[in-house]
């Protein structure tokens, strides 16, 4: 089972590009997220979706925007990036977005913006 | 507002028992969780509590502590491979994780 895949693995981004991170889960979970994660700072919540069809804004949106037009895929798109955008994403899935939800995270896509 | 308080790193010895605190400060809360996250890679669950006491699985135990917003992580015997980031995350009454930065244990033979 391949569980959450994320793609690209990592990328290196000029400022002012725009740039889709892939997210795809196959466990059929209903609720997925996109957290960002800079040394020395938890893990962010920038977007999720409780359910296909629904998306929500996390701690830190800006920037950042989400469709989840079915189940299994959750893109990730940077309209114009910035260099403060430099961090690794995490993609995440759990089945229902309630208590005691276990999230289970994709690898993961480095990504630079110069 | 939301926090999570947990040392910035931790050194141990292959073979002893270490203690991982963490205290937490958020809006309703359902629950505390804790991951493991290696170099490089992502995080992966270890274990949840939601009710007060300890929770044993195998080397890892986590305990709770609902009034004094506090838990902490145990790990028994220690491995080489047990070397990573261990990270703190409270469920809020939204249901959304809030983290902590992590705490990197080191492991030494």
């Amino acid at each position: 089972t391949a569980g959450i895949t994320q793609a690209p693995t990592s990328q290196i981004l000029a400022a002012g590009r725009s740039m889709t991170l892939r997210c795809t889960q196959d466990m059929r979970h209903n609720a997925m997220y996109w957290y960002r994660q800079d040394l020395g700072l938890g893990l962010r919540l920038i977007h999720y979706s409780n359910t296909a069809g629904t998306t929500g804004k996390g701690e830190v949106p800006d920037g950042y925007s989400v469709s989840r037009a079915n189940t299994d895929d959750f893109p990730l798109t940077l309209a114009s990036a910035v260099p403060s955008q430099t961090s690794v994403y995490f993609c995440a899935s759990s089945d229902g977005g309630q208590g005691g939800d276990t999230q289970y995270f994709g690898p993961g896509t480095r990504l630079t913006v110069l | 507002g939301q926090n999570i308080d947990q040392p910035t790193e931790m050194t141990a010895t292959e073979g002893a028992i270490v203690q991982i605190n963490c205290t937490y400060q958020t809006s309703g809360f359902n629950g505390l969780f804790w991951y493991q996250q290696h170099a490089g890679e992502a995080p992966t669950f270890l274990s949840y509590n939601v009710l007060d006491g300890l929770e044993e699985k195998g080397r890892f135990s986590s305990f709770l502590s609902r009034s004094k917003g506090y838990s902490y992580l145990l790990l028994k015997e220690l491995q080489m491979k047990d070397s990573a980031s261990y990270l703190c995350a409270s469920m809020d009454s939204n249901y959304q994780l809030i983290w902590g930065a992590g705490t990197k244990l080191i492991i030494k033979p």
